[in-house]
């Protein structure tokens, strides 16, 4: 089991370049989140998807956020145009149905918009 | 609607000391409890969860966890300190819809 696994480990661009965000979740897990971490505001939930639909994106920042789940097995952030508030480190986590299940999370992706 | 307070935002404790992390909660109904572990520029690796089965939860490197329902609790423990446990400590709730619920989470640091 490889894990969740995220790209890229690092992204630094310049404000107003669109930026992309990459996961692939657990093989067999029905839920993918993605969060933000920042120091001034912990870990914030941006969006989650069931079998690949998105169920709440209450917590994506404004319009300027997108994600989409394709597929069971890939899923991407897209922030267009990027801005320097953005900077913070990504992380996606998958998990299996049922509240007992934890959630596995990537390393995530360290984003800095300069 | 589920919360999850963190009572410390900073812990120190020397190493070979006792670690008392304090987490209550609150849920409508009977939540699923995790306590999650963050090194620094790493994901969160889950040290252990409550599920209903038993009420003491142990995990892994030594931690353990109690529920305690009247208290509506969740304090993370261990005996013995050692610095690799220097990290962010996250206490988790979850609903029955897998939606979870972080606490804003507590720096351990480890003293020589």
């Amino acid at each position: 089991d490889a894990g969740v696994i995220q790209s890229p480990r690092h992204e630094v661009t310049e404000m107003g370049q669109e930026v992309t965000l990459r996961c692939k979740p657990i093989s067999g897990h029905d839920y993918l989140f993605w969060y933000r971490q920042t120091m001034m505001r912990g870990l914030e939930l941006l969006i989650y998807f069931n079998n690949n639909v998105p169920i709440d994106d209450s917590g994506m920042p404004e319009d300027r956020f997108s994600a989409k789940m394709p597929n069971a097995s890939f899923s991407t952030l897209k922030i267009q145009p990027s801005e320097p508030r953005d900077s913070a480190v990504y992380f996606c986590a998958s998990t299996l149905t049922g509240d007992n299940s934890p959630l596995h999370f990537g390393n995530g992706t360290r984003l800095t918009v300069t | 609607a589920q919360s999850v307070t963190q009572l410390d935002s900073h812990v120190s404790v020397s190493e070979g000391t006792p670690v008392l992390l304090r987490c209550n909660y609150s849920s409508s109904y009977s939540p699923s409890l995790f306590w999650y572990v963050q090194h620094p520029n790493k994901g969160l690796q889950l040290l252990l969860k409550y599920t209903s089965a038993a009420t003491l939860v142990k995990g892994i490197n030594g931690f353990e966890a109690e529920f305690k329902k009247s208290e509506t609790s969740f304090h993370l423990t261990k005996p013995s300190a050692h610095m690799s446990d220097a990290a962010e400590y996250f206490c988790v709730v979850s609903d029955i819809a897998g939606k979870s619920t972080f606490g804003d989470g507590t720096t351990l640091t480890v003293k020589p």
